[in-house]
């Protein structure tokens, strides 16, 4: 079992670019998320999956979108990419929401310049 | 989501036992216990949870007072790599839109 894995580790984007990241889980997991994480912010929720071919808005959705084509898949897309979006980048799984505890993959580092 | 309050800091010797407090006076009937921990640089990670029983997995141990005002993460033998920041919250179950907040957590140095 790789659990959640995130891919790339590292990503530097100039203003204006975009890029997807990507996010895998083989433990057949139903919820999946997208978090950002700052110095002295805590983890913010982005977006939020319930399910294959659902996503929904988190707290801090505007700038990314994502998509949940595969149940195991979970990208999020930065259209055009901000200085404000440097961050931490991780993504989580769960099953059905019925109090299990979420996965949480190792991080993309983004900086954008 | 009910406010847990944990200590800011503690040590451990290597192979002892870490018991990590968390007080939550407020929480509902309906909301469970989750303890999670992040090592430096590293994804957060989630250890265990509890509703009213206490739990055991692979990696720890949660006794939840009856009163449910309060709970204790036992790592058996504490570790080298056990070091890391551990977060105590107390969630209900129907929050799939909402972060996970991790307040300040306990910050567990785990010394040879």
């Amino acid at each position: 079992n790789a659990g959640v894995t995130q891919t790339p580790k590292f990503r530097v984007l100039k203003t204006g670019q975009s890029m997807t990241l990507l996010c895998a889980q083989d433990m057949n997991h139903e919820y999946m998320y997208w978090y950002r994480q700052d110095p002295g912010m805590g983890l913010r929720l982005i977006h939020y999956s319930v399910g294959e071919g659902t996503t929904a808005k988190g707290e801090v959705p505007d700038g990314y979108n994502v998509s949940r084509l595969k149940k195991q898949n979970f990208l999020l897309g930065l259209e055009s990419a901000a200085p404000s979006q440097t961050s931490v980048y991780f993504c989580a799984s769960s099953y059905s929401n019925s109090g299990n505890g979420q996965y949480f993959g190792p991080g993309t580092r983004l900086t954008v310049t | 989501d009910a406010k847990t309050t944990q200590p800011p800091s503690m040590d451990c010797a290597e192979g002892r036992a870490a018991n990590l407090p968390c007080n939550h006076s407020t929480i509902s009937g309906n909301e469970y216990v989750y303890w999670y921990r992040q090592i430096h640089s590293q994804g957060p990670q989630y250890i265990i949870h509890g509703l009213k029983n206490n739990e055991t997995n692979e990696m720890a141990s949660l006794i939840i007072t009856e009163d449910r005002k309060s709970s204790t993460l036992i790592l058996p033998h504490a570790t080298l790599r056990d070091t890391a920041v551990y977060y105590c919250i107390v969630r209900a179950s129907n929050q799939a839109g909402t972060a996970l907040i991790f307040g300040k957590g306990t910050t567990l140095s785990v010394s040879s």
